[in-house]
């Protein structure tokens, strides 16, 4: 238990279909991540949020929503997905602020486009 | 921004041999480096870090090195055991304030032969 939950755990959608990717972690964190992971590649951040602000981008494309609700909480929101899409991604939070920047990930969601 | 190479991709010992995993780094910036664990179809897992003000930590078995001259650093498991065997990353950032992303290697397949 690494106290940042992620559901679901496997999602299989169509490139016409609507999903989100929840993510609540449990430790009092006030910065939230998301990463992708394909196969071959390294880990690429996607999107960071310091307290429920978003302060990286990093050129995702649009389809790609994210959302940050509170301190607690990041979604990831999902639409007309392509199959180049299907990975694996995490979530991740860290404590923020100078030395405070260990970064604990969840167990992930795997993602499949079809 | 940063950019971090990580070698071998792929590592097979002996149990009970010593394995050492080497990253290195271009941003002379960066002053944190961690390493991640990834068993097969779970997130990433902290194992040990580093902060560019040491040049050695350990833990038990695992212990990390750093040479800030030559943007390098390297992980060291010794008396590995088949529990070592995993996907291990380094990574890297500048822990300057505020929320950072990390930026990882691509991994080393660890394997230990029985």
């Amino acid at each position: 238990e690494t106290g940042v939950t992620q559901t679901p755990r496997h999602l299989v959608m169509g490139m016409t279909n609507k999903k989100s990717l929840k993510c609540e972690q449990h430790l009092g964190h006030n910065a939230m991540y998301w990463y992708k992971q394909s196969a071959k590649k390294p880990l690429e951040l996607m999107f960071v949020y310091s307290l429920e602000e978003r302060v990286e981008n990093n050129s995702v494309p649009s389809r790609f929503s994210p959302e940050c609700p509170n301190s607690s909480h990041l979604f990831l929101h999902l639409h007309t997905l392509q199959p180049e899409d299907s990975a694996l991604y995490l979530c991740a939070s860290s404590p923020g602020g100078l030395n405070g920047n260990t970064i604990y990930f969840g167990e992930g969601s795997w993602l499949t486009v079809v | 921004g940063e950019n971090v190479e990580q070698h071998p991709s792929t590592l097979s010992v002996q149990e009970g041999d010593s394995a050492v995993i080497k990253c290195t780094y271009s941003d002379s910036a960066s002053n944190y480096f961690p390493w991640y664990k990834q068993e097969l179809g779970k997130g990433p897992q902290l194992i040990i870090d580093i902060r560019s003000n040491v040049g050695e930590k350990k833990d038990q078995r695992i212990a990390v090195t750093l040479n800030k001259t030559a943007k390098h650093f390297s992980l060291h498991i010794t008396e590995t055991q088949p529990e070592d065997s995993a996907v291990y990353f380094c990574a890297a950032m500048y822990s300057g304030g505020g929320a950072d992303g990390l930026t990882f290697g691509k991994g080393t397949h660890l394997i230990i032969q029985p």
